[in-house]
């Protein structure tokens, strides 16, 4: 079975300063990885996947992420926030190629300050 | 444009009353999903189908029922049995091949229930 646990429910940063959202997984066999952002009221738009080729993933908007085995962990990063950063941002996995379906973790919301 | 929609935006019903939640995609992908999204606890699978036809439970699935009678289309409906069923619903869908698990949102449907 696949979990997903994301650190803290809510993070604040200033504009200009490096975003880190934390994800962990749990998962039986070679995982799929996911960040998605979520602005108010609206649907989920992917960041970035890692499917199990390059362990940096480079995603939209000037994000990336990086998939760490001995760590369990796929935190997501941007050098420096803007404001149109703020927004909820799910981790996701999957159990690998083929039809899986999706665990998310309960999300984080980023917030940016001028 | 392809994409998928999901109808009406908001939607108020009375206790007790079935309602029906739109979901059309024009991507011709085969797999379609419905999440339920409530504050603090990221997204939970209600049900997901593969092929047309055909369908199968996820993880809360009691007091909800789907049809998939046109690849395009996977209506979801809130039934009276549901105990809680204010709260953000999410359609999406996915292509069923090697390598592509990435599943895409729709902008969502917000039930009040009264």
């Amino acid at each position: 079975a696949q979990s997903v646990t994301q650190l803290g429910s809510h993070v604040s940063v200033s504009e200009g300063a490096l975003v880190l959202l934390r994800c962990n997984y749990s998962s039986s066999v070679p995982p799929y990885l996911f960040w998605y952002v979520q602005y108010p009221n609206q649907g989920l738009q992917l960041l970035l996947k890692y499917t199990s080729a390059a362990t940096l993933v480079k995603g939209i908007n000037g994000f990336e992420a990086e998939f760490k085995k001995s760590e369990t962990s796929f935190h997501l990063t941007k050098p420096s926030a803007h404001m149109s950063d703020a927004a909820e941002y799910f981790c996701a996995v999957s159990a690998g190629e083929g039809f899986q379906k999706l665990v998310f973790g309960t999300g984080t919301r980023l917030l940016v300050s001028p | 444009d392809g994409g998928i929609t999901q109808s009406p935006k908001y939607l108020f019903r009375k206790e007790g009353q079935n309602v029906t939640l739109s979901c059309e995609q024009n991507l011709n992908h085969d797999a379609m999903y419905w999440y339920r999204q409530d504050p603090g606890q990221g997204l939970r699978l209600i049900y997901y189908s593969q092929i047309v036809n055909d369908f199968q439970k996820g993880d809360i699935a009691e007091g909800y029922s789907v049809s998939r009678e046109k690849k395009e289309s996977f209506p979801l409906t809130v039934t009276s049995a549901q105990k809680n069923p204010t709260a953000f619903y999410l359609c999406a869908s996915s292509i069923l091949a090697p390598g592509e698990d990435t599943q895409y949102f729709g902008p969502g449907t917000r039930l009040t229930v009264l």
